[in-house]
C-alpha cells in the first residue's frame, strides 16, 4: 500500500511569489491535514479537509489556503511569500471517520520550502 | 488550545541504556500518537495509543488518559534510535493534532 506522497520535495521561491504544494493521501483515506514545521515554532497545524470540506483551520494568515479534490488529493497554496514562510510543510492522511475525530495519522516526507 | 509538554527536551544515552520520555497534555483527548522524525524530516509512526499499553520490539508506550500523560520507553537503545521524538494529541471532534516540542535523543556508541 503506497504511503502519503508529497510533491515537490524541495522548492526555492522568491519573496512575493506564490507556491502550490500537493499531497496524495493513502488510498481509501479521506482526511488530509497540513502542518508547518519551523525551528522556532515547532509543528503547527494549518488546516484539515475531509471529503472536500474544511473541518478545521489553524491560526495562519489568509495567504495560506488549501483545497481537497474529489479523489481526496489536496493542495495548499501560499501567496505573496515571505522569508518567514521558509519551512518544512508536512501532509498527513487518516481515514477521517473515527467516532470522535480522526484516527491514526500518517505523514508524508514533506516539502521543504525556502524563500529567498 | 490544548497544551502538550514533553520532557526531557534533550536526552543523551550510551548505547544499550534504557530511557523514558514523557508527554503531558492539558485536556481530554481521543487520539495520541508518538512519532520519530528521521533526518530527512519525515514523521515515522511509533504508536497510536489514546489509552493503554502497547509494545513494538524495543519500544513500548503507555497512556493514562485519566491522568493526562503518556510515556514512551526505549530499551537497549541503539545509535539508530537517535533523533527527535514527538508526542501529538487530538481533542474530540477537533480534527487536528497538537504537537509537543519534542525530545531530542542522542545515543552514543
Amino acid at each position: 500500500k503506497a504511503g502519503v506522497t508529497q510533491t515537490p520535495r524541495y522548492l526555492i521561491k522568491t519573496r512575493g511569489q506564490q507556491v502550490t504544494l500537493s499531497c496524495s493521501p493513502i488510498s481509501g483515506h479521506r482526511s488530509v491535514s497540513w502542518y508547518q514545521q519551523t525551528p522556532g515554532q515547532g509543528l503547527q497545524f494549518l488546516f484539515e479537509y475531509f471529503s472536500e470540506t474544511q473541518r478545521n483551520k489553524g491560526n495562519f494568515p489568509g495567504r495560506f489556503s488549501g483545497r481537497q479534490f474529489s479523489n481526496s488529493r489536496s493542495e495548499m497554496n501560499v501567496s505573496t511569500l515571505e522569508l518567514g514562510d521558509s519551512a518544512l510543510y508536512l501532509c498527513a492522511s487518516s481515514s477521517g471517520q473515527g467516532a470522535l475525530g480522526n484516527t491514526e495519522a500518517f505523514f508524508g516526507q514533506g516539502t521543504r520550502l525556502t524563500v529567498v | 488550545g490544548i497544551q502538550v509538554e514533553q520532557s526531557p527536551p534533550d536526552l543523551i544515552l550510551q548505547e544499550g541504556a534504557n530511557s523514558t520520555l514523557r508527554c503531558n497534555f492539558s485536556d481530554s483527548v481521543n487520539n495520541l500518537q508518538w512519532f520519530h522524525q528521521n533526518p530527512w524530516g519525515q514523521l515515522i509512526n511509533l504508536f497510536y495509543i489514546p489509552s493503554g499499553t502497547k509494545q513494538n520490539g524495543r519500544l513500548s508506550a503507555t497512556t493514562v488518559a485519566t491522568e493526562r500523560y503518556s510515556l514512551l520507553y526505549i530499551s537497549s537503545s541503539q545509535t539508530t534510535d537517535s533523533g527527535v521524538y514527538f508526542c501529538a494529541v487530538e481533542r474530540p471532534n477537533d480534527y487536528k493534532l497538537s504537537f509537543g516540542a519534542g525530545t531530542t535523543v542522542t545515543v552514543r556508541a
